[in-house]
């Protein structure tokens, strides 16, 4: 079975701190990752996804298959950033291509 | 384009009752899924349609029926609500790409309670 695990519910962190939101996996296969956030009143959205190896809003995150992890980082926090951030993963290629999610972080940005 | 639309937004039912999510994407996707969403459990599955004519159960499909009514929609049926089954319902769609798995799109979701 897989599973994804995002250990904090809430960070709080002020304007221009390093952000890191830790998300781990467990997967017997060979997964993709994916990192959907959904600001207030908006829908969920895809920010990013391990297979691009993007920066999207000044985000990145890593696929570490060694410590089966994935974790979201930008080195200084705005306060638009400000949402709910969920981890999620996939198995790859063919076949069922539904998503795991984690519990969530809410990242909080203050002035 | 409105991409994943749902209906109702909001909806309040009392133990028994019977209702119908409506979900319609215009992205001509061939993927679509249901989720809840519960505090501190993030978003769970619970039935998909990997292409028209198909349905699978997800994770937490007990209580739920689903319909493929054609490529547009796709939608979740309680026949006998329960308390339990408050919660916030995402439908998504997707497309296909034989080697990667495609972004899923999402809808504002409906918030239903049972009494």
């Amino acid at each position: 079975a897989q599973r994804v695990t995002q250990p904090e519910k809430l960070l709080s962190v002020f304007k221009g701190a390093p952000v890191e939101l830790k998300c781990n996996y467990s997967y017997s296969g060979s997964p993709e990752l994916f990192w959907y956030v959904q600001y207030s009143r908006q829908r969920l959205q895809l920010l990013l996804r391990h297979i691009s190896r993007e920066s999207i809003k000044g985000f990145t995150a890593d696929l570490n298959k060694g410590e089966t992890s994935f974790h979201l980082k930008k080195p200084f926090a705005q306060e638009e950033d400000s949402a709910m951030y969920y981890c999620a993963l996939s198995a790859a290629g063919a076949g069922r291509r539904a998503l795991t999610f984690g519990s969530g972080t809410r990242l909080q940005v203050q002035p | 384009n409105a991409g994943v639309t749902q209906t109702p937004k909001f909806q309040v039912l009392k133990t028994g009752q019977s209702m119908t999510l409506q979900c319609a994407q215009d992205m001509n996707h061939n993927s679509m899924y249901w989720y809840r969403q519960d505090p501190g459990m993030g978003l769970r599955l619970i039935y998909y349609s990997a292409s028209e004519g198909t349905t699978d159960k997800g994770e937490v499909p007990n209580g739920y029926n689903v319909s493929r009514l054609n490529k547009r929609e796709f939608s979740l049926r309680l026949e006998s609500a329960a308390p339990s089954q408050t919660s916030v319902y995402f439908c998504a769609s997707s497309g296909i790409n034989r080697v990667r798995n495609q972004p899923q799109h999402f809808g504002d979701g409906t918030r239903l309670s049972i009494l």
